[in-house]
């Protein structure tokens, strides 16, 4: 198994574009994670979808970032309009009852 | 979920045993207590978790109180390729889909 998959692996953008961050979990894995990572706040939860159900986005910041699960197998986290402290490490992470397995991260910039 | 609290930095020497405290005075009957570590511009990865009794696996043990209020993990014979940032965390296995929080961790260095 290619273990849990993230698209870019990079990505800079200016303030007000809009950025979308992919993730494919490991087949067979029913929850699937969105973290986000920064030197002042640590890694934070997001949102975690349940069966490609968002089950928890409490700690999902602002109206501007979005998160969807269409499918078993791909789950995007949107921000619309991005802002330069979103600059970050967004994690994927997905479950499968003993421990989370965790994708190597998008490292967004945004100017 | 309980919280818990790990020294912020800890060091070690390359060869010798690392023993990294946690404590979660708060957990309740049905928590496990789990280890993540986070290499640095990784992803977190899991260790190892525990319920009340002494777990060992080929990354690590983990040594439980026997009142669970701390915990001791133990990297027997650590290499550089251990130098991270290390997470305890307690909660119900499998409750929420496996809903992780993350803490500060304890960074542990590894020296020659």
């Amino acid at each position: 198994d290619a273990g849990v998959i993230q698209s870019p692996r990079h990505e800079v953008t200016e303030m007000g574009q809009e950025v979308t961050l992919r993730c494919k979990p490991i087949s067979g894995h029913n929850s699937l994670f969105w973290y986000r990572q920064t030197m002042m706040r640590g890694l934070e939860l997001l949102i975690y979808f349940n069966n490609n159900v968002p089950i928890d986005d409490s700690g999902m910041p602002e109206d501007r970032f979005s998160a969807k699960m269409p499918n078993a197998s791909f789950s995007t986290l949107k921000i619309q309009p991005s802002e330069p402290r979103d600059s970050a490490v967004y994690f994927c992470a997905s479950f499968d009852y003993n421990e989370q397995f965790f994708g190597p991260g998008t490292r967004l910039t945004v100017l | 979920d309980a919280k818990t609290t790990q020294p912020p930095s800890m060091d070690c020497a390359e060869g010798r045993a690392a023993n990294l405290p946690c404590n979660h005075s708060t957990i309740s009957g049905n928590e496990y207590v789990y280890w993540y570590r986070q290499i640095h511009s990784q992803g977190p990865q899991y260790i190892i978790h525990g319920l009340k009794n002494n777990e060992t696996n080929e990354m690590a043990s983990l040594i439980i109180t026997e009142d669970r209020k701390s915990s001791t993990l133990i990297l027997p014979h650590a290499t550089l390729r251990d130098t991270a940032v290390y997470y305890c965390i307690v909660r119900v296995r499998g409750d929420q889909g496996g809903k992780l929080i993350f803490g500060q961790g304890t960074e542990l260095s590894v020296k020659p």
